[in-house]
């Protein structure tokens, strides 16, 4: 069966620090892979997207980008942190691009 | 873009009580996804129901998409079903559009 695993659970980093969290999913090849974050609103908001090694969809602009190296990994990094980063970072897979979501545990972000 | 609206916001329920929860979209979609949201966080896959009827032990949902909405039942609701439901939709290769959720509290 598949999994999707993310790290790390929490994080508080200083304002200016980098950032990199990583998302591995198991059991499955060449994943749609997503990159959402939560705000304290509750929705979601979807940040990057990819459907294959190297091929990142920005959503929106802002200060992250993201990466994928390997088929079933998938990073989101900052060279600086800005307080507006804060919030609920979740990953997500499918088989097939915006069909059936899977999501990882999610990473708590506190930019302080 | 589309618009989401689920209803209502907040749900509060005494355990083995029903529920219905509606998410109402603005234009013909492809897909639409129910989401679980627990008190830690997760996020739970329930339906991907783009039409029709979807039953899966207490919970079914029903997606009319002619008339652009869908409905979430949950029946004899226990303190676990507690947290934010989700309805997210998407057309034809744009990003999925989530709804801002219902938050349900069910007590014992």
């Amino acid at each position: 069966s598949q999994t999707i695993h993310q790290w790390p659970a929490t994080l508080v980093q200083p304002v200016g620090s980098p950032l990199s969290l990583e998302c591995t999913v198991e059991g499955t090849s060449n994943p749609n892979l997503y990159w959402y974050r939560q705000a304290a609103g509750r929705g979601l908001q979807l940040l990057f997207y990819s459907v294959g090694i190297g091929q990142i969809s920005s959503e929106v602009p802002q200060n992250l980008s993201a990466s994928r190296p390997q088929d079933r990994q998938f990073i989101l990094s900052s060279k600086k942190l800005l307080l507006s980063d804060s919030g609920f970072y979740l990953c997500a897979w499918s088989i097939r691009f915006n069909e059936k979501l899977f999501f990882g545990s999610g990473t708590q972000l506190s930019v302080l | 873009g589309i618009q989401v609206e689920q209803s209502p916001p907040d749900l509060i329920l005494q355990e083995g009580a029903n529920s219905t929860l509606r998410c109402n979209f603005s234009d013909s979609v492809n897909n639409l996804q129910w989401f679980h949201q627990n008190p830690w966080g997760q996020l739970i896959n329930l339906f991907y129901i783009p039409s029709g009827t979807k039953q899966n032990g207490r919970l079914s949902a029903t997606t009319v998409a002619t008339e652009r909405y869908s409905l979430l039942y949950i029946s004899s609701s226990q303190t676990t079903d507690s947290g934010v439901y989700f309805c997210a939709v998407n057309q034809a290769g744009t990003a999925l559009i989530f709804g801002k959720g219902t938050t349900l509290s069910v007590s014992s």
